[in-house]
């Protein structure tokens, strides 16, 4: 399958503070990629769908300003959670995917705010 | 509302036994995958179905399309401890590209 990898795998941050993480398609050019959270011993939820080249569709209750993604190019997509509170703490997963519908996951980001 | 309803939630069971975990919806979907994940990692694709009714195995897993390709399920013949993890059905909705993804059903299996 297509690899997908997501950088950094953690991150333990200040309340307040931002942190970006990205998101590339290794192997092939990904037109859409998704972000994800997960919560523990739960299911994925999406939180946006991002086109290259075109502003993200946000999934209801998500804060955009909060949640900024990028996706400059058909293998980077990059999602920054502004202002960063403990109730953002969770795993952030992305997803890429090209011509065909399946979609292909990252690794995964461990997000901490403290 | 969850759209894609998932049985069991939680599943334990002894190596060598079988199962199925079952996706339900009362939404038609395009097609269908299935995702294993293990703590601390994202999903990994196992199958894409497409046809109602259609049966696809891989190994030991025999995965299943409704007819009416508004659910699925998924069978696992002598399970190993291998097959622990969190099992994600995800639907796909003709006109959306985004997935919509079941409950989740966390199988463990006891050496």
């Amino acid at each position: 399958g297509a690899v997908v990898s997501q950088h950094p795998s953690r991150v333990i941050c200040k309340s307040g503070t931002s942190v970006k993480i990205e998101c590339r398609s290794l192997d092939f050019q990904a037109t859409t990629m998704f972000w994800y959270r997960q919560f523990p011993k739960k299911s994925l939820m999406l939180m946006a769908t991002s086109n290259e080249g075109s502003k993200a569709t946000y999934e209801q209750g998500v804060e955009k300003d909060k949640f900024l993604i990028n996706h400059a190019s058909l293998t980077l997509s990059t999602l920054t959670v502004t202002s960063a509170h403990p109730e953002d703490s969770s795993f952030y997963i992305c997803s890429a995917t090209g011509t065909l519908t399946e979609q292909y996951f990252g690794p995964g980001t461990r997000l901490t705010v403290t | 509302t969850q759209l894609l309803e998932q049985s069991p939630q939680f599943l334990s069971i002894q190596e060598g036994e079988n199962l199925t975990v079952y996706c339900n919806s009362s939404s038609v979907f395009s097609s269908l995958q299935w995702y294993r994940q293990e703590p601390g990692e994202g999903p990994v694709l196992l199958v894409t179905v497409v046809t109602g009714g259609e049966v696809k195995k891989l190994k030991r897993l025999t995965f299943q399309f409704g007819d009416a390709r508004k659910d699925s399920s998924l069978h696992i013949t002598a399970a190993q401890t291998g097959d622990t993890g969190l099992y994600l059905c995800a639907g796909a909705v003709t006109g959306r590209r985004a997935l919509t993804f079941g409950s989740g059903t966390r199988l463990q299996v006891q050496p």
